[in-house]
């Protein structure tokens, strides 16, 4: 009965390669983030989705793309991964835009 | 755009005391501010927020306080217990307007000790 669910919750791959994290939220909201915590804990935007529609897409490298196939969907695909990449990625959702997000589990992506 | 800065960093209490942490913010027509709690390995989970329209709001043990005038808020913990030990992050929403993005403080890491 997660409210909001991510995968995988670990993720150990190459330099170069590519690979994608899935959210899903069943709180019926209609904004979706995904947010990017570094190694000194701090959380920044990445990009948010109303609607399945892109409202906030950060200065995030476009090797990140997010998808919103639906609503309850936001998907992050990532190409050519890099050592800087390795982070704690956290999906969210929120009823209004901006407020009382509700957090994944977060998926800890570390480039070898 | 909205700029937060949070202090103390790290913050380290005897179980039982009071927990204080502090944030300002630039942008003044900014005009919601929520507090999250993040345990370690765990997810952020919203504790309390407050809107500009109000100078302070209590939930139990917990408590945040605007002074919209030097554009600051406060998180307030009383009797601290060892289970409120875990990095807490103020945020502010930017005006509307804009994109309005939550804004977030670097974090404040709370040791309770017992």
């Amino acid at each position: 009965d997660t409210a909001v669910s991510q995968t995988p919750k670990y993720l150990v791959t190459q330099m170069g390669n590519d690979k994608s994290i899935k959210c899903e939220q069943n709180l019926g909201h209609d904004t979706m983030y995904w947010y990017k915590q570094d190694s000194k804990k701090f959380l920044k935007i990445m990009f948010s989705y109303n609607n399945k529609e892109l409202i906030i897409n950060e200065t995030v490298p476009n090797r990140f793309s997010p998808k919103s196939p639906d609503k309850a969907h936001l998907n992050l695909h990532i190409n050519s991964l890099e050592l800087g990449d390795s982070a704690v990625y956290f999906c969210a959702s929120s009823k209004e835009t901006n407020e009382k997000l509700f957090f994944g589990s977060g998926t800890q992506l570390s480039v070898l | 755009g909205e700029n937060v800065e949070q202090h103390p960093s790290t913050l380290s209490v005897q179980e039982g005391d009071s927990a204080v942490i502090k944030c300002t913010y630039s942008d003044s027509a900014s005009n919601y501010f929520p507090w999250y709690k993040q345990e370690l390995g765990k997810r952020p989970q919203l504790i309390i927020d407050i809107r500009s329209n109000v100078g302070e709001k209590k939930d139990q043990r917990i408590a945040v306080t605007l002074n919209k005038t030097a554009k600051h808020f406060s998180l307030h913990i009383t009797e601290t217990q060892p289970e409120d030990s875990a990095v807490y992050f103020c945020a502010a929403r930017e005006p509307p307007g804009g994109y309005n993005k939550l804004i977030f403080g670097a974090g404040t890491r709370l040791a309770v000790h017992p």
